[in-house]
């Protein structure tokens, strides 16, 4: 056990529709993390979040938003879902920034029909 | 900017020999981390072994050793004693500043299916 919770673990929706995933990192984590992984393909960094703030951006399409609110806990919105939306999205948390690993949560499986 | 290479995007190993899976980097700055991360069928990502690049001593966990070269930009994950649950994709990491725009780069490799052959 990673000590980072991510909510729901599967989800299956339709195209058009707007879904919210929850992270919770690991206590005392300033640092969030969120990560996209296809199937059989790598993990695409979308945008990290430190102590409440922004700190980087990936490839995050502008369909999608996150947040990370003043408990540390995190959320990730994707609207307007597309087939190609289906993937395994992680929440990754470490202490601080620049140093030591980071901790995957055990990611939430979105499938859009 | 930096980027992380793996070369091999699949391997097998026999039952109880030792594999080697290799990564190299790119990178301008002299302090990171760099990361072996496994990801078996449950599709859960593990940590294996971690390296600081200021330390001169290669890191082991157990079975796990790696081979850390600086100069060369080389960091690669040696499998002693390969066991059936060894099977998995390996991802190789880089976590470092960007002096230039303070990012937290955290770069994953594209990773390296190994297979463990009974």
């Amino acid at each position: 056990d990673s000590g980072v919770t991510q909510t729901p673990k599967h989800l299956i929706t339709a195209t058009g529709q707007r879904v919210t995933l929850r992270c919770s990192p690991r206590s005392g984590d300033l640092s969030v993390y969120w990560y996209q992984q296809s199937l059989d393909q790598g993990l695409q960094f979308l945008i990290q979040y430190y102590n409440g703030e922004e700190r980087a951006k990936g490839n995050i399409l502008e369909r999608f938003s996150a947040q990370q609110f003043p408990d540390l806990h995190s959320e990730l919105n994707l609207s307007s879902l597309e087939l190609g939306d289906s993937a395994l999205y992680f929440c990754a948390s470490s202490v601080g920034l620049y140093t030591g690993e980071l901790f995957f949560g055990e990611g939430s499986r979105l499938t859009v029909l | 900017a930096q980027t992380v290479t793996q070369s091999q995007p699949e391997m097998s190993v026999q039952e109880a020999e030792t594999v080697t899976l290799s990564c190299t980097y790119d990178t301008s700055e002299s302090d990171y981390y760099l990361f072996w991360y496994k990801q078996p069928p449950s599709r859960q990502m593990i940590l294996v072994i971690r390296q600081e690049a200021y330390k001169q001593q290669n890191a082991t966990e157990n079975r796990f050793s790696v081979n850390f070269q600086k100069a060369a930009k080389s960091f690669s994950l040696k499998i002693s004693d390969s066991q059936l649950g060894d099977a998995a994709m390996y991802f190789c990491a880089y976590r470092g500043p960007s002096m230039k725009t303070s990012y937290d780069k955290v770069i994953f490799g594209p990773g390296t299916s190994l297979s463990v052959i009974p």
